[in-house]
């Protein structure tokens, strides 16, 4: 069974750091591009970062460029993606999800950004 | 970046009833590289249709993609009471990736 869980999030205070995992379990995770996308409370999906299965391409929304990093190990069957200079319009659960098509999803971590 | 317009924003049916939902790209969609989610309130999303066309796994197939290039739609052919949710659509074709901001189906 195809399993990813988030863990990381928490409250934060504007201009701080978070670093978010996603253990994956079930499927030959190296194979695999990974996905962030975020939900805001009461709002739509927004896609932030993709990272192809061996590293070699990484994307980023331009909402988040140059402060998060999404990274993985595919020793540890473990996605990553590394906040930093937070701000409240970061507040939002943190999914991943798997491949391309987003076919899998955990459910999510919630970051909150506030003073 | 590619603009995806869903439209209507909310949908009122019954139970029975056909669900027809559109995404509008403003540009071309990349292979036809755009999905379907379902979304219900406290869960995160799930995948019903992948490639514009293609139901991903245990997805009824009352739910079915059509379309290409710019226009892409959604049909539910009789909604079931655990329909009722938002769907979006996304589009994986080039980056950034991007989702449209969803349509609401409620029971009418």
């Amino acid at each position: 069974e195809v399993q990813l869980v988030e863990s990381g999030g928490g409250l934060v205070k504007p201009g701080g750091s978070l670093r978010l995992s996603c253990a994956a379990s079930g499927f030959t995770f190296s194979t695999y591009t990974m996905n962030w996308v975020r939900q805001a409370p009461g709002k739509g999906l927004e896609w932030v970062s993709s990272i192809t299965s061996t590293s070699g391409d990484i994307f980023y929304a331009d909402s988040v460029k140059g402060r998060f990093t999404i990274s993985r190990d595919n020793a540890k069957n473990s996605l990553y993606l590394q906040m930093n200079s937070l701000r409240a319009e970061d507040t939002a659960v943190y999914y991943c999800a798997r491949a391309a098509a987003g076919d899998y999803w955990g459910q999510g971590t919630l970051v909150t950004v506030s003073s | 970046e590619i603009v995806l317009t869903q439209s209507p924003g909310t949908l009122s049916l019954s139970p029975g009833e056909r669900a027809t939902l559109s995404c509008r790209a403003s540009q071309s969609v990349s292979s036809s590289y755009l999905a379907w989610y379902q979304q219900k309130p406290g869960q995160a999303p799930r995948l019903l249709i992948y490639g514009a066309s293609s139901r991903a796994t245990d997805i009824p197939d009352r739910f079915s993609g059509s379309g290409s290039g710019t226009d892409f739609t959604l049909t539910i052919s009789r909604l079931e009471p655990e329909d009722f949710a938002v769907y979006f659509c996304r589009q994986y074709g080039s980056s950034p990736r991007t989702f449209g901001q969803g349509t609401k189906v409620e029971i009418k």
